[in-house]
């Protein structure tokens, strides 16, 4: 059964850190693996999708990569700012279409 | 582009009245959605896989006769939650995909209050 796990589970950094956010995966038989974003009170906002085959994707400040073998990725958010504040979901995907969820990094970026 | 509309964004209802939820692919069409419930500070719960013309496929511990999926076209997907209790009360999320090589897209979710 496929598990994901996030490190650390709340993260509370000043205003222009750069930070990481783990996720770590136990079956490395996976499609891809997205990286979202979900305010309180709201559905999730997609922030990078990485297929299997790929390393990293970059957005902007955002940059994550994806270590399939070793089960893991990284969410890397450079000079955050108070707007990033919110909580971070990775999710991989299995056959059949199913995603599975960690339980989240709840950020918060004080100005 | 792959925008996923859901309505309505909260709702309040008695115990024992059924809510109807819509999930709607606005620029897509999607022939899978998803149905996912997600309890206060915890992660999103897969409840069923919509699929466009047939049957939902619910996940374990789903009741089918509790939570009726239909997803009537290709745009269009709704959750009702029949018969309504106060454990019920949560924050459901739709999901879909606007194709094989897409990531998935969220509805804003629907946060329902039984009382």
């Amino acid at each position: 059964k496929q598990e994901v796990t996030q490190i650390p589970a709340a993260l509370s950094v000043p205003e222009g850190e750069n930070l990481v956010l783990n996720c770590s995966f136990t079956d490395s038989a996976i499609y891809n693996l997205q990286w979202f974003r979900q305010d309180p009170g709201k559905g999730l906002t997609s922030l990078l999708l990485i297929q299997s085959s790929q390393r990293e994707q970059t957005s902007g400040r955002l940059n994550a990569s994806l270590d399939k073998s070793s089960g893991r990725s990284t969410l890397y958010i450079a000079a955050s700012q108070p707007g990033d504040s919110a909580t971070y979901l990775c999710a991989v995907r299995l056959s059949g279409n199913k995603l599975v969820f960690g339980a989240g990094t709840i950020l918060r970026v004080k100005s | 582009g792959a925008v996923v509309s859901q309505h309505p964004s909260w709702v309040i209802c008695k115990s024992g009245t059924s809510v109807k939820i819509e999930c709607r692919s606005l620029d897509f069409q999607a022939t899978t959605m998803f149905w996912y419930r997600q309890f206060p500070k915890q992660s999103l719960m897969l409840m069923a896989t919509s699929n466009e013309g047939s049957k939902a496929t619910y996940e374990q511990g789903v009741e089918k006769d509790k939570f009726l999926i239909n997803h009537a076209s290709l745009t269009l997907s709704t959750l009702t939650v029949t018969s309504a209790h106060p454990e019920d009360s949560s924050f459901y999320i739709c999901s879909a995909r606007a194709g094989v090589n897409y990531g998935y897209t969220f509805g804003s979710g629907t946060r329902l209050t039984v009382v």
